[in-house]
């Protein structure tokens, strides 16, 4: 099945810091999704993003579909960005009814 | 208003018991899926379902039986539950295949 990387399994930014995340994936995709899970264990969807760019606020997502990895990027981070931070893909060539996750990137932003 | 309701949120119970977990969402979506997040916060597919039907069953031991009376709700009954079913089991839906998830709050199931 489809593999998926992210990097760095961990982060520790200070309040105010810019962080970019990566995901890797070893084939085609037709579905690539970040998420957030709170210290709460909550997992909120941050971008559907299969191919090209997308901004919400101090959040944005590039994927290069072609060259098969995502990026998201956080702005300015806020103590409320900490969680582990998801991504997780649909293979072209597998069904449309599964998504495969990624082991997930720790954040940890301080005050 | 909950977009994903999972009840209950916390569930600790003895080995070899049947525990069920409810799951419902007011979205419309057309598809339902189980998550198993281990205690490592690994996410794998347990099941997915489209208009009440099984789509994915991803060797998943036949203890887990999910159920689907319509496509609003989804259930998941675990029969002779055992010491390594303890995990977070998180119910989502989407709209259309493909698209967007939204993930329920999770249960937290406990084997003790």
């Amino acid at each position: 099945g489809i593999q998926v990387e992210q990097s760095p399994p961990d982060l520790i930014l200070q309040e105010g810091a810019n962080s970019t995340l990566r995901c890797n994936f070893s084939d085609s995709v037709n579905n690539l999704q970040w998420f957030h899970q709170n210290p709460w264990g909550q997992l909120i969807n941050l971008f559907y993003i299969p191919s090209g760019t997308k901004q919400n606020g101090r959040l944005s997502a590039t994927t290069v579909a072609t060259e098969r990895y995502s990026l998201l990027y956080i702005s300015s981070s806020q103590t409320t960005d900490s969680g582990v931070y998801f991504c997780a893909v649909g293979s072209s060539g597998g069904s449309n009814y599964k998504l495969t996750f990624g082991k997930g990137t720790l954040l940890t932003v301080n005050p | 208003d909950t977009a994903v309701s999972q009840t209950p949120k916390y569930l600790v119970t003895q080995m070899g018991n049947d525990k069920s977990i409810k799951c419902e969402q007011n979205l419309g979506h057309d598809t339902m899926y189980w998550y198993k997040q281990d205690s490592k916060k690994f996410l794998k597919i347990m099941f997915s379902y489209n208009n009440k039907e099984l789509i994915i069953n991803e060797t998943v031991p036949n203890r887990f039986s999910p159920k689907s009376p319509d496509k609003a709700h989804l259930n998941l009954h675990i029969n002779s539950l055992e010491l390594g079913d303890s995990a977070v089991y998180f119910c989502a839906s989407s709209q259309v295949q493909g698209d967007g998830y939204t993930f329920g709050s999770g249960t937290r199931l406990t084997v003790v």
